[in-house]
Order: structure tokens, then C-alpha cells, then sequence
């Protein structure tokens, strides 16, 4: 257990819809990085966080958008899904210094029908 | 921009055998470079992190190696086990806590009993 958590673990939902993806960090840990892994790709980078700051950006859709909150938990939008956003999502929580390992959730596998 | 390729793709091994694959970079231009252990429905693990020209890194039958001057990291696995099978990612890291972690497509190691 990384001490990650993300919720919900699966979500199934229609092309067009909305969703928000949730991840809480490890306790102390100030950053928090999240991920897309679609069918036999590898991880794609999508965006950093850091104390509720917007830090560092992938390759992320402006249909996605994401934050952090006081509380250091963070949120991934998806919106006007379509196909090809299913894919498994991580959430990676790391410490503040440079080049700290990454933690991640089990991740959230979201299915667009 | 940093690059990260990793060789081979994919790889079978008998058990009992070791082996031995290539995280490969162009620039020596990253503060740390990470290898994680990706298991089939579970999330990356966090095997090293190495900074320094001929830092070397072991954890049990796992170790790595790294050589920032030629450009590459070995991760070597003596005496394979089922267990091992996994797909193993090499990811950089820049030189602050705002830089983007690039990760390898990973080379997925398969352990045949």
C-alpha cells in the first residue's frame, strides 16, 4: 500500500459526459502528479500539482483540467468524454525535494461507451 | 527536452536465468533517473533513484547501474523468479520539484517456470 488513494477504482460512463477523479496523497507529501495509461501505451504525463499549485504540464487535453485543493487532495476533470479517453488513470503524491521517488494510487480505469 | 528509450521491448527469460536491459538517454541533462516495477493490475513501485555518474543500487536480486557520461542504466535481475515478471520503467527527472518526471514505454519481462 502506497498510501495513495484514489476513488472511484472503476467508472463507466457515455461519450459527451463529465467526471471528476479524486486522489488524496500521502500523508505529508506536497506534490501530486497524474497519469494516463491507455491500451498498451505507456504513462503519459498529464500534470503536477504542488501545494495547490499548478506546477508542471503534460500532454493533457483542455477538456481535462485538474486541481489541488487546501486539503492537498486533487481532482481530475474529464469532460466531453470520448472513446479514446478510456484508459486507466494514476495519481503519484512525492515529497517537496528534487527528484523524490513517486508514490502511486491503484488508479481509476474509466470506461467511455 | 529530456528522451528516455528503453530496450527491449519485451523480454522472456527462464526461470533461474538473469538478465539484464537498457534505460537509454541522449543528455545527461536530469537531476535523477527512477526505476519502477509495474505489475500486471497494480500500480509502478518504486525500485531506484540514482543521481550520480557510476551510482550503483541493489535490493535483493534486483540492482542497477548508471552512467550519465555514455548515456544509459542497467537494471539487472540474477536468478529470476515468477515474481519478476513485471514491466519495468526508467523515468528522469529535471532539477527542480516544478520539473516533469519523463518515463520510459518500459521493457516488459515475462518469467517462464
Amino acid at each position: 500500500d502506497s498510501g495513495v488513494t484514489q476513488t472511484p477504482k472503476h467508472l463507466i460512463t457515455a461519450t459527451g459526459q463529465r467526471v471528476t477523479l479524486r486522489c488524496s496523497p500521502r500523508s505529508g507529501d506536497l506534490s501530486v502528479y497524474w497519469y494516463q495509461q491507455s491500451l498498451d501505451q505507456g504513462l503519459q504525463f498529464l500534470i503536477q500539482y504542488y501545494n495547490g499549485e499548478e506546477r508542471a504540464k503534460g500532454n493533457i487535453l483542455e477538456r481535462f483540467s485538474a486541481q489541488q485543493f487546501p486539503d492537498l487532495h486533487s481532482e481530475l476533470n474529464l469532460s466531453s468524454l470520448e472513446l479514446g479517453d478510456s484508459a486507466l488513470y494514476f495519481c503519484a503524491s512525492s515529497g517537496t525535494g528534487v527528484g523524490e521517488t513517486q508514490y502511486f494510487g491503484p488508479g481509476t480505469r474509466l470506461l467511455v461507451l | 527536452i529530456l528522451n528516455v528509450e528503453q530496450s527491449p521491448q519485451s523480454l522472456h527469460v527462464q526461470e533461474g536465468d538473469s538478465t539484464n536491459f537498457t534505460c537509454s538517454f541522449p543528455s545527461s541533462n536530469f537531476y535523477a533517473l527512477h526505476w519502477y516495477r509495474w505489475e500486471t493490475a497494480k500500480s509502478p513501485e518504486a525500485l531506484f533513484v540514482m543521481t550520480l555518474n557510476g551510482d550503483e543500487k541493489k535490493k535483493g536480486r534486483i540492482s542497477a547501474t548508471l552512467n550519465t557520461k555514455e548515456g544509459y542504466s542497467y537494471l539487472y535481475i540474477k536468478g529470476s523468479q515468477p515474481e519478476d515478471s513485471a514491466t519495468y520503467l526508467c523515468a528522469l527527472s529535471g532539477y527542480s520539484s516544478a520539473s516533469k518526471i519523463i518515463f520510459g514505454s518500459g521493457t516488459r519481462l515475462s518469467i517462464r517456470p
